[in-house]
């Protein structure tokens, strides 16, 4: 097993540029997570999804967007891409089976993606 | 809210040492759940524990041994007769009962081993 992937793993952006991040997993987890880790700092959820088709909005969700057309996919879109937004992306996955049940289930990580915009 | 703190922005400690990473946490749920995941110079982040707040036994695995108090909040992250290998930071996460899937994490300890 892969695990989780994501593509690219470093790049550059001029300010007002898009680009998507991609992230994919092989384990057939049900919930995915984008976080981003800005430097001495912790991990903040951008977005996450419990399923295909189901997307909601983390701590931090403005300026990204995401889509969930697949179990195994989950990207990350920058449209206006700011300074702020230079950052390292994690995209996580786990599998929760019920509402009560899942929420000791641990997530596993991609190996993030470190983003600069200049 | 929900809150995680790491009060212990960097550890250095000399090989073979023992050495402790605080975490605190703060809910208001009553079933919530805690975890460590490791982050080495490499970058990616790895799970290393997880724990629910009705299992309050502690847990030893190897040389990492994890002490969970609800009295005093906290789940405490002991590694013994440290080895330069464990240099990174880590992570002390909490995840509450209800309402989104949010992991809270807290801003990590830098632990640095030195040969």
């Amino acid at each position: 097993n892969a695990g989780v992937t994501q593509t690219p793993k470093f790049r550059i952006l001029k300010i007002g540029q898009s680009m998507t991040l991609q992230c994919t997993q092989d384990m057939n987890h049900n919930y995915m997570y984008w976080y981003r880790q800005d430097p001495g700092m912790g991990l903040k959820l951008i977005y996450y999804s419990v399923g295909a088709g189901i997307t909601d909005k983390g701590e931090v969700p403005n300026g990204y967007n995401v889509s969930r057309s697949t179990t195994e996919d989950f990207p990350l879109r920058l449209e206006l891409a700011a300074p702020s937004q230079t950052s390292v992306y994690f995209c996580a996955s786990s599998y929760n089976p019920g509402q009560s049940l899942g929420r000791n289930q641990p997530q596993h990580f991609g190996d993030g993606t470190r983003l600069s915009i200049l | 809210a929900q809150k995680v703190t790491q009060a212990q922005t960097e550890i250095s400690v000399v090989e073979k040492e023992d050495v402790t990473l605080d975490c605190v946490y703060e809910t208001r749920d009553t079933t919530y759940y805690l975890f460590w995941y490791k982050q080495p110079p490499s970058g990616e982040l790895v799970f290393l524990i997880r724990r629910n707040s009705f299992d309050e036994q502690n847990e030893i695995s190897g040389r990492y041994s994890w002490n969970f108090q609800k009295s005093t909040s906290s789940f405490n992250f002991t590694i013994t007769a440290s080895q330069v290998v464990d240099s990174a930071v880590y992570f002390c996460a909490l995840r509450g009962q209800g309402g989104s899937e949010k992991l809270v994490f807290g801003k990590g300890t830098k632990l640095t081993v030195n040969p």
